[in-house]
């Protein structure tokens, strides 16, 4: 089983800074099941992006992801205050990584 | 517009039962892989179980086998999760959400399962 660790587990930033999310699979995985997931409190969590690098439907293009083999990043450009909220990576089919939460400095 | 609305949630007791079920509109449900997440009061995201279009493959997570089963209805854009011999760890909300390529690409608004005596 692949097991999925994102680090950090807060993040702490202002806004328009630019954060750097990490996750990272215990072995090799297809870059094209890993997907990032935004959760706000009280809401279901959005699909952010898939395949690793491609943004879902409707998201900013302040929203990037990268990586290939076991190291997967995403990256917000420039925070707005709408992104202090919690991601999610996960790999296809299997658990989710433990999230990162990403709060206002 | 694609809906996922859950439903069947509620108060049971250890070793009791539910059945939630998930309502599809605005994609052709019988075409798609559906799946069940769940996540536990302040806790992340447990992937559950999840089915294929023609129902004919199943997946569930270890800590539910024999307990839990996915099921759906074509006919009636139905998905469903029968929960048996509930634990308390087994309260959380649960989410129904849609295949898409390799990823989730939408989901319900969630129903809240409370196992507690």
């Amino acid at each position: 089983e692949i097991v999925l660790t994102q680090s950090p587990g807060t993040l702490s930033l202002s806004p328009g800074e630019r954060a750097t999310l990490s996750c990272r699979a215990s072995q090799t995985v297809s870059s094209s099941s890993l997907a990032w997931y935004q959760q706000k409190p009280g809401q279901a969590p959005r699909l952010l992006i898939y395949g690793a690098s491609s943004r879902a439907t409707g998201i900013p293009d302040r929203f990037s992801g990268s990586g290939s083999g076991t190291d997967f990043t995403l990256t917000i450009s420039r925070l707005e205050p709408e992104d202090f909220v919690v991601y999610y990576c996960q790999y296809y089919g299997q658990r989710f990584g433990q999230g990162t939460r990403v709060e206002i400095k | 517009e694609v809906q996922l609305v859950e439903s069947g949630g509620g108060l049971v007791q250890p070793g009791g039962s539910l059945r939630l079920s998930c309502t599809a509109s605005g994609f052709t449900f019988s075409s798609y892989w559906m799946t069940w997440v769940r996540q536990a009061p302040g806790k992340g995201l447990e992937w559950v179980a999840n089915i294929k279009q023609d129902g004919s493959d199943k997946n569930h997570v270890d800590s539910v086998k024999g307990r839990f089963t996915i099921s759906r209805d074509n006919a009636k854009n139905s998905l469903y999760l029968q929960m048996n011999s509930l634990r308390v760890e087994d309260t959380a909300v649960y989410y129904c959400s849609r295949d898409g390529t390799w990823n989730l690409d939408y989901w319900g608004q969630g129903t809240l399962v409370t196992v507690s005596s």
